[in-house]
């Protein structure tokens, strides 16, 4: 039972470089998140998509782009990193806006 | 606007009893949650209560919800040693639907 799945676990990037991050859940579910977790500051929110085929900012979305590829995955990309976005970054979905949120496992990316 | 604080660290001995305690400012939230994340893992869902409640129980959790002081506890009975996490409340915003974090209580459990 994968739940939801983010890749990689981990990243180095030099700044000025482009990534993305991949997030997959297997539960059906229709709303998925990103958040970024840095010391001291909690989760905040960077794009979230309500249903397949939508999508919005949340509280930190400067720097970011996501696409909803489908019902099962959500992606974040960096188009020109800075040192600014080290951070974790999770995923997370759920059935409903404001239902339980399932988490991935984080990926640490770091901005040299 | 929605913003959750929570005390950043909370130190107990073993076999103590531990509360963790959170303030919110929607005061239209319907639900809110308690989420436990160990050192390197994502975050799992612990409880959660209803904003009709003020209180829930589940083994050694006990859940307080005072809805007019926007104040929400987590006490965790019989605190073990692999209690030791960092425990985040959140609350869904009234306005929004969306999940809003506080910023985390690292709680260290004394052996």
């Amino acid at each position: 039972n994968a739940g939801v799945t983010q890749t990689p676990k981990f990243q180095v990037l030099k700044t000025g470089q482009s990534m993305t991050l991949q997030c997959a859940q297997d539960m059906n579910h229709n709303s998925m998140y990103w958040y970024r977790q840095d010391p001291g500051m909690g989760l905040r929110l960077i794009y979230y998509s309500a249903s397949e085929g939508t999508t919005d900012k949340g509280e930190v979305p400067n720097g970011y782009n996501v696409s909803r590829l489908n019902k099962r995955e959500f992606s974040l990309r960096l188009e020109s990193a800075a040192p600014s976005q080290t951070s974790v970054y999770f995923c997370a979905s759920s059935a409903l806006e404001g239902t339980e949120a399932f988490f991935g496992q984080g990926t640490r990316l770091t901005v040299v | 606007g929605e913003d959750v604080e929570q005390s950043l660290f909370l130190s107990v001995r073993e076999g103590d009893s531990s509360v963790i305690n959170c303030t919110y400012t929607d005061s239209s939230s319907t639900y809110l949650y308690w989420y436990k994340q160990e050192p390197g893992a994502g975050l799992q869902l612990l409880t959660y209560i209803f904003s009709n409640m003020d209180m829930k129980q589940d083994q050694r959790l006990t859940v307080l919800l005072n809805k007019k002081d926007k104040h929400l506890s987590l006490r965790i009975a019989d605190t073990q040693t692999g209690d030791s996490a960092i425990y985040f409340c959140a609350e869904v915003g009234g306005a929004t639907n969306k999940l809003i974090f506080g910023t985390g209580t690292l709680l260290a459990v004394q052996p």
